[in-house]
């Protein structure tokens, strides 16, 4: 059975940091592009990145390029995202997504991790 | 960017109902359209991928279609568990971009 348990998010002053990961059981790690999506409270669903399955592919959404860095560790069945300069407006529940399918031809998001909040207050 | 709007932004039905929401994208997406269910509290779960396929272990009675910059979601007999925030995202560019959601409500 798929699994993708997020962890890493918390309380974090304007300004700072926060490295998110999240944890993959149940599939070849390795054969899959995955994503990052946030969701802010009472709102609706942001795309934020994408890396493929070998890292060679790697994108993000303008609204957070230059301040938040996907990467991932194929060894140990992990994702990661690196998020800096965090505002007041990032504070969300942070999700990773599996990417199944072609990124050129209809990637879709078919199993999702429960979560991670990232709450940016002083 | 590519714009997903879907319609209506919320929706009330009766269980055994039938419901469709439509989803617009800004342009054209061939047939690159999911659509997924949210729960209060829960992570989104996948339904409908490339605009008519039917993700593994969804009931029948989700279904979706259209193609180019106008798709639909149907739910036919409306069951208890049905009652959730509907989202479309459009998978052919970058970024991958959303609908702004559809709640749907008991009557």
């Amino acid at each position: 059975e798929v699994h993708l348990v997020a962890s890493g998010g918390g309380l974090v002053q304007p300004g700072g940091s926060l490295r998110l990961s999240c944890a993959a059981s149940g599939f070849t790690f390795s054969r899959y592009a995955m994503n990052w999506v946030r969701q802010a409270p009472g709102k609706g669903l942001e795309w934020l990145s994408y890396i493929s399955a070998d890292s060679g592919m790697i994108y993000q959404a303008d609204s957070v390029k230059g301040r938040f860095s996907i990467s991932r560790d194929n060894a140990n069945n992990s994702v990661f995202l690196q998020i800096n300069s965090l505002r007041a407006e990032d504070t969300a529940l942070f999700y990773c997504a599996r990417g199944f399918g072609s990124f050129d031809y209809g990637e879709f998001l078919d199993y999702w991790g429960q979560g991670t909040l990232v709450t940016v207050s002083s | 960017d590519i714009q997903m709007t879907q319609s209506p932004s919320s929706l009330s039905a009766s269980v055994g109902d039938r419901v469709t929401i439509t989803c617009r994208a800004s342009q054209t997406i061939n047939n690159y359209l999911n659509w997924y269910q949210q729960k209060p509290g829960k992570a989104p779960k996948l339904l409908i991928y490339t605009a008519s396929s039917l993700q593994s272990g969804v009931p029948s009675r989700f279904s979706g279609s259209g193609s180019g910059t106008d798709f639909t979601l149907t739910v036919n007999s409306l069951q208890p568990e049905d009652f959730a925030t509907y989202y479309c995202q459009q998978s052919y560019s970058i970024p991958r971009t959303f609908g702004q959601g559809t709640k749907l409500e008991i009557k």
